[in-house]
């Protein structure tokens, strides 16, 4: 979606390796918040963002954690894949003059 | 857990009227109801919200009862580009408030 960047869309790593996953924005937007997405389970909040160097805990955060050194940029990473952390994660932003989250493209995480 | 309570799916005939309920019968005086959706593989997509008021934009209608304990998403005139999972979420009107996704109603437009 327009301002809002995932990178890189498509992932296969093996268990046990680090991964980070990059969202990007350049809507200068304060919130910023990541979601896995699995069958069955529906959209899960994994930890979210509201400003430079704070963030927070979602629903799901177990083996996740992430970093926001600048306003555009919420690194998510998981410390060390495991299978269960395969998935669909989105990024979303939310700020003034906005109605509601702006989701990214996705990015589909493999772990084998 | 979410606060929503959706049917799981529902059909309708292209060109005609999509009406998809929602009951959030524990909703708290300041929190809005939102409603998203996402075609496949896609992130979601904000379509509208509302707290007391009915609302209507471009995309959508939302009718909200006036005990607030359910809402109706309508979409005019369905096209085939409308099927996708529409999602009913009851959050707060501040941006502190994180939006709780449930499972959502899968719409299927029917040709």
């Amino acid at each position: 979606d327009a301002g809002i960047t995932q990178s890189p869309r498509h992932k296969v790593t093996e268990t046990g390796t680090p991964v980070t996953l990059r969202c990007h924005q350049t809507e200068n937007h304060r919130y910023m918040y990541w979601y896995r997405q699995d069958p069955g389970h529906g959209l899960r909040l994994i930890h979210y963002s509201y400003g430079v160097k704070d963030t927070d805990k979602g629903e799901v955060s177990d083996g996740y954690s992430v970093s926001r050194s600048k306003t555009e940029d919420f690194l998510l990473t998981l410390e060390s894949a495991t299978s269960s952390q395969t998935s669909v994660y989105f990024c979303a932003i939310s700020g003034p003059g906005q109605d509601g989250y702006t989701f990214g493209s996705g990015t589909r995480l493999t772990v084998v | 857990d979410a606060k929503t309570t959706q049917p799981p799916s529902m059909d309708c005939a292209e060109g005609r009227a999509a009406n998809l309920p929602c009951n959030h019968s524990t909703i708290s005086g300041n929190e809005y109801v939102y409603w998203y959706r996402q075609i496949h593989s896609q992130g979601p997509q904000y379509i509208i919200h509302g707290l007391k008021n009915n609302e209507t934009n471009e995309m959508a209608s939302l009718i909200i009862t006036e005990d607030r304990k359910s809402s109706t998403l309508i979409l005019p005139h369905a096209t085939l580009r409308d099927t996708a999972v529409y999602y009913c979420i009851a959050a707060g009107g501040n941006r502190d408030d994180k939006i709780i996704f449930g499972k959502g109603t899968r719409l299927h437009i029917l040709p």
